[in-house]
């Protein structure tokens, strides 16, 4: 099945740094969204991507599409202390019924105040 | 944006008993719900795929009988972990498709203790 290489698996840096993450794939989506989980809680979408190419911002975070659909990354700019949880990618193929979402392994964040 | 919930949010039970998680959609119907499963500092894995009226549609390896899945409503899926023991022990995320979007609601999780 398909699988989703996420890198770096954590990262440790200051307040007001950027952070830069991506994530790879062996086959192509059509889809791929990053979310981000604070502990004990459910994912919470933060970007969405739906197009090849697509460069999509949302406040502090860019995230773009890659143009042979098999990656994505994710930035944060300025980093605050609120931005520490786990994020996530994930790839979905989407179209007919084919909405399941295949997810990154995760990449723990923590932010020095 | 859309909520969905989840009942309870943790739940301790004996080896052997049968334990029921309720995922509901409460502002929009959902015709599909997922149903994931994630262990400490591990990503989600999905176990089923839940929709409405129908039989749920289970991943390689998910047992379907140890978990049972049941979408009888636009609104609600339930997940049922039949004769729990300690390994199925973990957090159980239930996700809900918008029929007119196309995005997932995650639920807030259920934390499954088996002792």
């Amino acid at each position: 099945g398909q699988q989703l290489n996420q890198s770096p698996q954590s990262m440790f840096i200051q307040e007001g740094e950027d952070v830069s993450m991506n994530c790879t794939s062996s086959s192509i989506f059509n889809t791929w969204l990053w979310y981000k989980q604070d502990p004990g809680e459910g994912p919470v979408l933060l970007i969405a991507l739906y197009k090849a190419g697509e460069l999509t911002s949302n406040g502090r975070l860019t995230a773009q599409f890659g143009i042979t659909r098999k990656d994505s990354f994710l930035n944060i700019s300025a980093s605050i202390p609120s931005d520490v949880g786990i994020y996530f990618c994930a790839g979905q193929l989407g179209g007919g019924s084919n909405y399941k979402l295949t997810f990154g392994k995760g990449t723990l964040l923590t932010v020095n105040p | 944006g859309a909520v969905v919930s989840q009942h309870p949010s943790r739940v301790i039970c004996k080896s052997g008993t049968s334990v029921k998680i309720e995922c509901r959609s409460l502002d929009f119907q959902a015709t599909t719900m997922f149903w994931y499963r994630q262990f400490p500092k591990k990503s989600l894995m999905l176990m089923a795929t839940s929709n409405e009226g129908s039989k749920a549609t289970y991943e390689q390896g998910v047992e379907k009988d140890k978990f049972l899945i049941n979408h009888a409503s636009l609104t609600l899926s339930t997940l049922t972990v039949t004769s729990a023991h300690p390994e199925d022990s973990s957090f159980y995320i239930c996700s809900a498709r918008d029929f007119r979007e196309d995005e997932q609601f995650f639920g807030p999780g259920t934390r499954l203790t088996v002792l």
